[in-house]
Protein backbone atom coordinates (compact mmCIF):
# COMPACT_ATOMS: atom_id res chain seq x y z
CA UNK A 1 0.00 0.00 0.00
CA UNK A 2 1.08 3.14 -0.63
CA UNK A 3 1.66 5.62 2.12
CA UNK A 4 3.37 9.16 3.38
CA UNK A 5 5.55 9.65 6.18
CA UNK A 6 6.34 13.27 7.80
CA UNK A 7 8.05 12.46 10.79
CA UNK A 8 7.92 15.74 12.40
CA UNK A 9 3.96 16.80 13.57
CA UNK A 10 5.57 20.50 14.76
CA UNK A 11 8.75 22.54 14.12
CA UNK A 12 9.96 25.53 15.34
CA UNK A 13 12.27 27.68 13.74
CA UNK A 14 13.39 31.62 14.26
CA UNK A 15 13.47 33.53 11.66
CA UNK A 16 15.75 33.86 9.41
CA UNK A 17 17.16 30.61 10.11
CA UNK A 18 17.57 27.27 7.48
CA UNK A 19 14.16 24.72 7.59
CA UNK A 20 14.10 21.29 6.55
CA UNK A 21 10.42 19.73 6.50
CA UNK A 22 11.38 15.82 6.21
CA UNK A 23 8.93 13.78 3.83
CA UNK A 24 9.38 9.59 3.25
CA UNK A 25 7.10 7.92 1.17
CA UNK A 26 6.14 4.28 -0.08
CA UNK A 27 5.69 3.18 -3.05
CA UNK A 28 6.73 0.48 -5.61
CA UNK A 29 8.07 2.80 -8.68
CA UNK A 30 8.87 6.40 -8.67
CA UNK A 31 5.83 8.76 -7.45
CA UNK A 32 5.02 11.84 -8.28
CA UNK A 33 5.80 14.03 -5.49
CA UNK A 34 4.01 17.10 -4.20
CA UNK A 35 4.41 19.43 -1.73
CA UNK A 36 1.49 21.55 -0.30
CA UNK A 37 1.27 24.58 2.11
CA UNK A 38 -1.98 25.48 4.15
CA UNK A 39 -2.61 28.37 5.95
CA UNK A 40 -5.26 28.63 8.22
CA UNK A 41 -8.40 29.14 6.83
CA UNK A 42 -7.02 28.44 3.62
CA UNK A 43 -7.13 26.01 1.15
CA UNK A 44 -3.71 23.78 0.05
CA UNK A 45 -1.46 25.67 -2.20
CA UNK A 46 1.21 24.00 -4.11
CA UNK A 47 4.61 24.60 -3.28
CA UNK A 48 6.49 22.73 -5.82
CA UNK A 49 6.52 19.30 -7.57
CA UNK A 50 8.41 16.26 -8.56
CA UNK A 51 7.88 13.84 -11.54
CA UNK A 52 11.05 13.09 -13.23
CA UNK A 53 14.17 14.58 -14.26
CA UNK A 54 16.93 16.92 -12.07
CA UNK A 55 15.90 15.71 -8.33
CA UNK A 56 16.29 19.29 -6.65
CA UNK A 57 13.29 21.05 -7.47
CA UNK A 58 12.57 25.02 -7.21
CA UNK A 59 9.44 25.97 -6.03
CA UNK A 60 6.98 29.37 -5.20
CA UNK A 61 8.53 31.30 -1.66
CA UNK A 62 12.39 30.72 -2.07
CA UNK A 63 11.09 26.63 -1.33
CA UNK A 64 13.22 24.22 -2.75
CA UNK A 65 13.29 20.34 -2.78
CA UNK A 66 15.42 17.23 -3.28
CA UNK A 67 14.09 13.65 -4.24
CA UNK A 68 16.75 11.43 -3.19
CA UNK A 69 15.77 7.42 -4.28
CA UNK A 70 17.52 5.55 -1.84
CA UNK A 71 16.08 7.03 0.95
CA UNK A 72 12.39 7.86 -0.28
CA UNK A 73 12.47 11.09 0.54
CA UNK A 74 11.39 14.06 -0.56
CA UNK A 75 12.36 16.76 2.00
CA UNK A 76 11.35 20.40 1.66
CA UNK A 77 13.75 22.81 2.02
CA UNK A 78 14.31 26.80 2.53
CA UNK A 79 17.41 28.49 3.37
CA UNK A 80 15.80 31.66 5.47
CA UNK A 81 12.46 31.56 6.93
CA UNK A 82 10.02 34.22 7.03
CA UNK A 83 7.39 34.74 9.74
CA UNK A 84 4.81 34.65 7.09
CA UNK A 85 6.00 31.02 6.03
CA UNK A 86 4.15 29.65 9.57
CA UNK A 87 1.61 27.51 8.67
CA UNK A 88 0.72 23.45 8.04
CA UNK A 89 2.90 21.98 5.03
CA UNK A 90 1.96 18.55 3.58
CA UNK A 91 3.68 16.56 1.45
CA UNK A 92 1.33 14.29 -0.96
CA UNK A 93 2.56 11.15 -3.44
CA UNK A 94 0.29 10.25 -6.51
CA UNK A 95 -0.24 6.72 -7.66
CA UNK A 96 -0.06 6.66 -11.46
CA UNK A 97 -3.34 5.63 -11.75
CA UNK A 98 -5.89 8.36 -11.81
CA UNK A 99 -4.43 11.20 -10.33
CA UNK A 100 -5.39 10.10 -6.77
CA UNK A 101 -3.53 12.45 -3.90
CA UNK A 102 -1.83 10.31 -0.51
CA UNK A 103 -1.29 12.96 1.63
CA UNK A 104 0.85 12.92 4.60
CA UNK A 105 -0.38 14.11 8.09
CA UNK A 106 1.61 17.33 7.47
CA UNK A 107 4.04 19.62 10.01
CA UNK A 108 2.63 22.58 11.63
CA UNK A 109 5.48 25.52 11.20
CA UNK A 110 5.80 28.60 13.85
CA UNK A 111 8.50 30.81 13.37
CA UNK A 112 9.27 32.97 16.23
CA UNK A 113 10.91 36.17 16.06
CA UNK B 1 -8.56 33.43 -13.02
CA UNK B 2 -11.43 32.76 -10.08
CA UNK B 3 -10.03 29.83 -7.61
CA UNK B 4 -12.53 27.15 -6.66
CA UNK B 5 -15.40 28.27 -4.85
CA UNK B 6 -16.65 26.47 -1.79
CA UNK B 7 -19.90 26.92 0.34
CA UNK B 8 -20.96 27.19 3.21
CA UNK B 9 -17.74 28.35 4.99
CA UNK B 10 -18.74 26.71 8.54
CA UNK B 11 -21.83 24.61 9.21
CA UNK B 12 -22.79 23.45 12.90
CA UNK B 13 -25.17 20.74 13.27
CA UNK B 14 -26.89 17.93 15.68
CA UNK B 15 -25.64 14.03 14.58
CA UNK B 16 -28.62 12.40 12.82
CA UNK B 17 -29.29 15.53 11.00
CA UNK B 18 -28.16 15.76 7.16
CA UNK B 19 -25.99 18.37 5.47
CA UNK B 20 -24.75 19.34 2.00
CA UNK B 21 -21.95 21.52 0.97
CA UNK B 22 -21.79 22.82 -2.75
CA UNK B 23 -18.09 23.50 -4.82
CA UNK B 24 -17.95 25.08 -7.90
CA UNK B 25 -14.80 23.92 -9.61
CA UNK B 26 -12.35 26.17 -11.84
CA UNK B 27 -13.86 27.30 -14.95
CA UNK B 28 -13.01 24.29 -17.67
CA UNK B 29 -11.78 22.25 -15.16
CA UNK B 30 -12.95 18.73 -16.07
CA UNK B 31 -11.55 16.48 -12.80
CA UNK B 32 -13.48 17.72 -9.09
CA UNK B 33 -12.13 16.13 -5.87
CA UNK B 34 -13.85 16.22 -2.43
CA UNK B 35 -11.46 15.57 0.49
CA UNK B 36 -12.26 14.91 3.60
CA UNK B 37 -9.42 16.41 6.61
CA UNK B 38 -9.82 15.78 10.03
CA UNK B 39 -8.22 17.76 12.41
CA UNK B 40 -4.09 17.07 12.63
CA UNK B 41 -4.14 14.72 9.66
CA UNK B 42 -4.12 14.84 6.20
CA UNK B 43 -7.18 15.12 3.52
CA UNK B 44 -8.33 11.82 2.25
CA UNK B 45 -9.99 11.44 -0.82
CA UNK B 46 -13.57 10.65 -0.49
CA UNK B 47 -14.79 10.65 -4.22
CA UNK B 48 -13.48 11.99 -7.79
CA UNK B 49 -15.40 12.96 -10.53
CA UNK B 50 -13.84 13.24 -14.45
CA UNK B 51 -16.62 15.54 -16.35
CA UNK B 52 -19.90 13.90 -14.34
CA UNK B 53 -18.69 10.23 -14.08
CA UNK B 54 -17.40 9.00 -10.76
CA UNK B 55 -13.82 7.75 -11.53
CA UNK B 56 -12.84 6.92 -7.85
CA UNK B 57 -15.00 6.43 -4.83
CA UNK B 58 -13.57 3.61 -2.88
CA UNK B 59 -12.96 5.50 0.54
CA UNK B 60 -16.73 7.33 0.87
CA UNK B 61 -18.90 6.04 3.37
CA UNK B 62 -22.06 4.90 1.11
CA UNK B 63 -24.24 4.23 3.32
CA UNK B 64 -23.94 8.14 4.37
CA UNK B 65 -22.75 10.22 2.13
CA UNK B 66 -23.18 10.45 -1.33
CA UNK B 67 -21.89 12.86 -3.90
CA UNK B 68 -23.15 14.46 -7.51
CA UNK B 69 -21.70 16.27 -10.68
CA UNK B 70 -24.80 16.40 -12.85
CA UNK B 71 -23.93 18.75 -15.64
CA UNK B 72 -20.23 18.01 -15.32
CA UNK B 73 -19.76 21.62 -13.60
CA UNK B 74 -20.41 22.04 -9.64
CA UNK B 75 -20.87 19.30 -7.71
CA UNK B 76 -22.76 18.71 -4.02
CA UNK B 77 -21.61 16.38 -1.25
CA UNK B 78 -24.27 15.28 0.97
CA UNK B 79 -24.04 13.45 4.53
CA UNK B 80 -27.32 12.04 5.85
CA UNK B 81 -27.39 11.43 9.08
CA UNK B 82 -24.06 12.93 10.28
CA UNK B 83 -21.88 11.30 13.01
CA UNK B 84 -19.92 13.16 15.32
CA UNK B 85 -16.41 11.64 13.82
CA UNK B 86 -17.98 13.59 10.56
CA UNK B 87 -16.78 16.80 11.82
CA UNK B 88 -14.18 17.90 9.77
CA UNK B 89 -13.06 20.45 7.18
CA UNK B 90 -14.37 19.07 3.83
CA UNK B 91 -12.41 19.98 0.63
CA UNK B 92 -12.93 20.57 -3.22
CA UNK B 93 -10.35 20.41 -5.40
CA UNK B 94 -10.13 20.76 -9.44
CA UNK B 95 -7.59 20.06 -12.04
CA UNK B 96 -7.60 20.60 -15.41
CA UNK B 97 -8.34 16.49 -17.30
CA UNK B 98 -7.12 13.40 -15.28
CA UNK B 99 -3.87 12.88 -15.13
CA UNK B 100 -1.45 12.66 -12.30
CA UNK B 101 1.12 15.49 -13.26
CA UNK B 102 -2.20 17.98 -13.12
CA UNK B 103 -1.58 19.98 -10.52
CA UNK B 104 -4.63 20.34 -8.05
CA UNK B 105 -6.51 23.59 -6.97
CA UNK B 106 -8.47 23.36 -3.63
CA UNK B 107 -10.81 25.67 -2.60
CA UNK B 108 -10.97 26.92 1.32
CA UNK B 109 -12.93 24.18 2.82
CA UNK B 110 -16.12 23.72 4.88
CA UNK B 111 -15.72 23.41 8.36
CA UNK B 112 -18.37 20.95 9.54
CA UNK B 113 -19.04 20.39 13.42
CA UNK B 114 -21.64 17.53 14.47
CA UNK B 115 -22.32 18.08 17.94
Amino acid sequence: AQSVTQPDIHITVSEGASLELRCNYSYGATPYLFWYVQSPGQGLQLLLKYFSGDTLVQGIKGFEAEFKRSQSSFNLRKPSVHWSDAAEYFCAVVINTGNQFYFGTGTSLTVIP
Amino acid sequence: EAGVAQSPRYKIIEKRQSVAFWCNPISGHATLYWYQQILGQGPKLLIQFQNNGVVDDSQLPKDRFSAERLKGVDSTLKIQPAKLEDSAVYLCASSIRLAEYNEQFFGPGTRLTVL
